[in-house]
């Protein structure tokens, strides 16, 4: 089954500092894979995703994210945090039938004045 | 374009009554996804349909769990009778069948409490 792994459940960070969310990935075959933020009481929003192509994807509010194939990771990275990017970030794959999305469990991204 | 709608946006009810849960997707997408939050489970799906016709209905948890999406721009999730486990937030999310590779829309939520 296509799963995505988040190791760290709580990220700290002070503004301004580069900071990076981790995520790890099994898949069988080309992996389709996604990050969402989600801010208090409110739903999932899409941030960037890696289909093919450049290692170093760029979206949305300066994020981007690293795709290592070798490591299996796809680890989310910006390199100047703000308070307002303290959220909840989600790593996802596409599932086997190719139209749903297999998510992690979440981290907590917390960027200190 | 005015995104995922979903309503209630919150819901609290006692044990045993019946929930429903509505969603209007984003006009022109032909999938739609619901899934269930919670703190121990992470995001879950539930079910999702594919130009209104159930595809995958393996992770609604129990026959109590019922969704129906009678046309393009309607679904329903329905618990009937619910139990206080039941409490999370349920979202529904769109996307392209042509972008198969696209990101999904998620609407902003229905929290139900159970009580």
């Amino acid at each position: 089954a296509q799963s995505v792994a988040q190791p760290e459940d709580q990220v700290n960070v002070a503004e301004g500092n580069p900071l990076t969310v981790k995520c790890t990935y099994s898949v069988s075959g080309n992996p389709y894979l996604f990050w969402y933020v989600q801010y208090p009481n409110r739903g999932l929003q899409f941030l960037l995703k890696y289909i093919t192509g450049d290692n170093l994807v760029k979206g949305s509010y300066g994020f981007e994210a690293e795709f290592n194939k070798s490591q299996t990771s796809f680890h989310l990275k910006k390199p100047s945090a703000l308070v307002s990017d303290s959220a909840l970030y989600f790593c996802a794959v596409r599932d086997n039938s190719g139209y749903a999305l297999n998510f992690g469990k979440g981290t907590s991204l917390l960027v200190t004045p | 374009d005015a995104g995922v709608i979903q309503s209630p946006r919150h819901e609290v009810t006692e044990m045993g009554q019946e929930v429903t849960l509505r969603c209007k997707p984003i006009s022109g997408h032909d999938y739609l996804f619901w899934y269930r939050q919670t703190m121990m489970r992470g995001l879950e799906l539930l079910i999702y349909f594919n130009n209104n016709v159930p595809i995958d209905d393996s992770g609604m948890p129990e026959d109590r769990f019922s969704a129906k999406m009678p046309n393009a721009s309607f679904s329903t999730l329905k618990i009937q009778p619910s139990e206080p486990r039941d409490s999370a937030v349920y979202f529904c999310a769109s996307s392209l069948e042509t972008v198969r590779t696209g990101e999904l829309f998620f609407g902003e939520g229905s929290r139900l409490t159970v009580l």
